[in-house]
């Protein structure tokens, strides 16, 4: 089975602070996705990766950015977080491509206060 | 567009009834459709999916059934129980296309 760990699992931090929420798989599948999760919205994607170095965005990008230095490691920073990010954070990796088929971490449940 | 639109957002039913849970697309490049499955605290996990060169799947109690000319697909859950509450997402995508669209979730209450 794939592994993927998260971390921190909770946070709660301030308006303006920057945040970084990690990503860490122990298979070395090529994409990986950071989704958010909000009441009403169900999960929609904030930025993907298809390779060390190599991002692109998704529907909901801006207020964050990715870094991929290492296959098994994909970062998501809120540079200076906002309430509107109050959200529940899921990496993914993609098992089986062009199918749609991911596995989801555990999420990460950030408040900005 | 990319939308895929799933209703209804809530769903209660009594053991034993057959839950349905529908969803609609717009874009005909999408040519898989995955279900996936959310219990409280957890990350979506993978139930089943469909390719639209068939109309109908089966795994175990749920059922997957799709209609092309309509664009759209449902989750049929037989004989649900209490175990299956959650929230499920339905979701697409194309082969070649890395991006997966979500549906909005439902959220199943399965009362004894």
């Amino acid at each position: 089975d794939a592994g993927i760990t998260q971390s921190p699992r909770h946070k709660v931090t301030e308006t303006g602070t920057p945040v970084t929420l990690r990503c860490h798989q122990t298979e070395n599948h090529r994409y990986m996705y950071w989704y958010r999760q909000d009441p009403g919205h169900g999960l929609r994607l904030i930025h993907y990766s298809y390779g060390v170095k190599d991002t692109d965005k998704g529907e909901v990008s801006d207020g964050y950015s990715v870094s991929r230095s290492k296959t098994e490691d994909f970062l998501l920073t809120l540079e200076s977080a906002t309430s509107s990010q109050t959200s529940v954070y899921f990496c993914a990796i993609s098992v089986r491509q062009g199918t749609g088929e991911l596995f989801f971490g555990e999420g990460s449940r950030l408040t900005v206060l | 567009q990319q939308q895929v639109k799933q209703s209804p957002q809530s769903l209660i039913v009594q053991k034993g009834g057959i839950p349905i849970i529908n969803c609609a697309y717009e874009n005909t490049a999408f040519d898989y459709f995955p279900w996936y499955q959310q219990f409280p605290g957890k990350g979506p996990a993978l139930l089943i999916a469909i390719r639209p060169d068939v109309s109908e799947k089966k795994e175990g109690r749920f059922t997957i059934s799709f209609n092309k000319s309509a664009k759209q697909f449902s989750l049929h859950i037989m004989d649900s129980q209490p175990g299956d509450s959650a929230t499920y997402f339905c979701a697409a995508t194309a082969e070649g296309y890395q991006k997966v669209t979500f549906g909005t979730g439902t959220k199943l209450q399965v009362i004894p």
